[in-house]
């Protein structure tokens, strides 16, 4: 069935330094993938997507590049801030839209 | 202003009580879910509804039941409540199953003591 690993955390970075948190899927036919945002004690909050491959999903500084021939969808930001600590999850939705499966969720913690 | 919102934010209650929490949405999207965060931040289904279907997930305990009065409600009513209740709970929708995208609720930290 389909699934979403993504990397465990936690994951602690100095301010300004590079992010990267892996993701990839397994899935039969185009799903679309997602990240959401987790700031502490909030709800889920979608950050990126893209829905087919080949597609950049990007907002906040965050991008994340839908790669089919490595089934993945890895999370990028080039300089976070402390604001950014929070926990990040993969999802992916199947081509049928009936099925939305998410990540274990990778928590981030940005010290200044 | 509030997409999805749930209540109440925080609930505390002894084991063996019955509790509700109340979920609504004013998106107009025609699918409403509840899921269930554990203590470690994973992500668990609970139940998936629109006006045609309801799924749920076989590995909830029936103590739980989803009530929806209409499209843009989805409550989640639970029984008996145990120790291992405490979570928390979030109420999402979308407009299609999943397909574009959950909008989530800012969640309840049910604690059962």
């Amino acid at each position: 069935g389909d699934s979403v690993t993504q990397m465990e955390g936690p994951v602690t970075l100095s301010e300004e330094a590079f992010l990267t948190i892996n993701c990839t899927y397994t899935a039969t036919g185009y799903p679309s993938l997602f990240w959401y945002v987790q700031y502490p004690g909030e709800g889920l909050q979608l950050l990126l997507k893209a829905t087919k491959a080949d597609d950049k999903g990007s907002n906040k500084g965050f991008e994340a590049t839908y790669r089919k021939e490595t089934t993945s969808f890895h999370l990028e930001k080039g300089s976070v801030q402390v604001s950014d600590s929070a926990v990040y999850f993969c999802a992916l939705s199947g081509d049928t839209g009936n099925q939305f499966y998410f990540g274990t969720g990778t928590s981030l913690t940005v010290i200044p | 202003d509030t997409a999805v919102s749930q209540t109440p934010k925080y609930l505390v209650t002894q084991m063996g009580n019955d509790k509700s929490i109340k979920c609504e949405q004013n998106l107009g999207h025609d699918t409403m879910y509840w899921y269930k965060q554990d203590s470690k931040k994973f992500l668990k289904i609970m139940f998936s509804y629109n006006n045609k279907e309801l799924i749920i997930n076989e590995t909830v305990p029936n103590r739980f039941s989803p009530k929806s009065p209409d499209k843009a409600h989805l409550n989640l009513h639970i029984n008996s409540l145990e120790l291992g209740d405490s979570a928390v709970y979030f109420c999402a929708s979308s407009q299609i199953q999943g397909a574009v995208g959950y909008t989530f609720g800012s969640g309840t930290r049910l604690t059962v003591v």
